[in-house]
Formats: structure tokens, C-alpha cells, sequence
């Protein structure tokens, strides 16, 4: 079976630093991507990785390391537009279009 | 450039009725891809269509069926509906080459199913 596996719940205050760490175990996999879901919208696009490595995009990084089959996202200098759920999500072959994903974290800013 | 549009937003069925939901992807996007969301499931996989073709489909009954049209809008179908059916479903286009940051998943806001 596929299964990708995100902490529930994470609290983090404004201004620190976050990580939420996925594991996967899927029959296939070609790279990891993150998206960020606030509540009653849509699931936005965040970051991907299909190398080994660090992908920084401004406040958001991302991890990954196959050998592992794990990966992170990093969240820096926390707002508190940032509370939302946070999901990893799996590519398991080459074709974009079919995306198996982790149940979320949901995480919490405070002032 | 407009994005991922879906309708209707809500909508209740009863069931053993079907119902009909639509997308209409952003322009130039030849991939949909439709994923299911329930507090106990997540998102889960439905199917893809590329190309007025499934390209890829998820583990779900045949009662869930869809298709896309030559200018790329989909609509999905639900057959016999289950209470086990309410969900919110979600569509998202993409340009529908390989995986990656460059052919990213772009989604709509969702119909919200309930059934009574």
C-alpha cells in the first residue's frame, strides 16, 4: 500500500522557526511535493523535490532525502497567516497529474 | 490568467441520486486531475484526464466515472450516491507534462457534497 506519514498538529509561535517532517513508504517515487491549505480553500502549491537536497523558496524550504524516504518543510520568521494545514504529497512516477498525499498537519501560530 | 473555477460550490443530494460536478481548468492546462476530501480520508486520488483520455485512475468504485472535453473542462459523475459520498471535491489542472516544480498542480476551490 502507499502511505505518507505527517505529524496531526504542530504549535509554533510567531517569529520562530517550524518543521514538519513527512516519511513515505509508496510503491514508486519520483518526488515530493508540498502544498499549504487554509480553512475552506483550496490546496496551494508550496514547494517540490525530485533530488536529494535543500529547495529554498523565500520563508519556505524543503527537503528530501530518498535514501531515507523522508523529507521536511521548513517554515522560517513565522506569521500568523501561516496557520494552516500542511500537506506532503507523493509523485510516484513521472506523470504530474496524480498526487497521493499525507493526511496534513495542521499547524497553529501564536502570537 | 483566471484560475481553476468549479461548480457549483454546494450542492445536496440524497441518496441513490447522481449528481454532476464541473471544472474548468486554467487556460492552457491539458491535465485535471480530481481528488476527494474527507476529515477521516484526506485527499485521495480520483482520476486524471489528459487529453480528453484517463490517464490515471485512483481506488475508487466505478460509481465515480468522469471525462474531459476538446477545450480541456471535466466534469465528474457520481452514480447511486452514498452518505459515505459527502466530501469535498477537488479538481486541479496543470499543464500535464512530467512531475515536477515546473508542471505544478494548480486547484480549485472545491464543490462541497452533502448527502442526506
Amino acid at each position: 500500500g502507499q502511505s505518507l506519514e505527517q505529524p496531526s498538529e504542530v504549535t509554533a509561535v510567531e517569529g520562530a522557526i517550524v518543521q514538519i517532517n513527512c516519511t513515505y513508504q509508496t510503491s514508486g517515487f519520483y518526488g515530493l511535493s508540498w502544498y499549504q491549505q487554509h480553512d475552506g480553500g483550496a490546496p496551494t502549491f508550496l514547494s517540490y523535490n525530485g533530488l536529494d537536497g535543500l529547495e529554498e523558496t523565500g520563508r519556505f524550504s524543503s527537503f528530501l532525502s530518498r535514501s531515507d524516504s523522508y523529507g521536511y518543510l521548513l517554515l522560517q520568521e513565522l506569521q500568523m497567516k501561516d496557520s494552516a494545514s500542511y500537506f506532503c504529497a507523493v509523485n510516484r512516477d513521472n506523470q504530474g497529474g496524480k498526487l497521493i498525499f499525507g493526511q496534513g498537519t495542521e499547524l497553529s501560530v501564536k502570537p | 490568467k483566471a484560475g481553476v473555477t468549479q461548480t457549483p460550490r454546494y450542492l445536496i443530494k440524497t441518496r441513490g441520486q447522481q449528481v454532476t460536478l464541473s471544472c474548468s481548468p486554467i487556460s492552457g492546462h491539458r491535465s485535471v486531475s480530481w481528488y476527494q476530501q474527507t476529515p477521516g480520508q484526506g485527499l485521495q486520488f480520483l482520476f486524471e484526464y489528459f487529453s480528453e483520455t484517463q490517464r490515471n485512475k485512483g481506488n475508487f468504485p466505478g460509481r465515480f466515472s468522469g471525462r474531459q472535453f476538446s477545450n480541456s473542462r471535466s466534469e465528474m459523475n457520481v452514480s447511486t450516491l452514498e452518505l459515505g459520498d459527502s466530501a469535498l471535491y477537488l479538481c486541479a489542472s496543470s499543464l500535464g507534462g512530467l512531475a515536477g516544480r515546473t508542471d505544478t498542480q494548480y486547484f480549485g476551490p472545491g464543490t462541497r457534497l452533502t448527502v442526506l
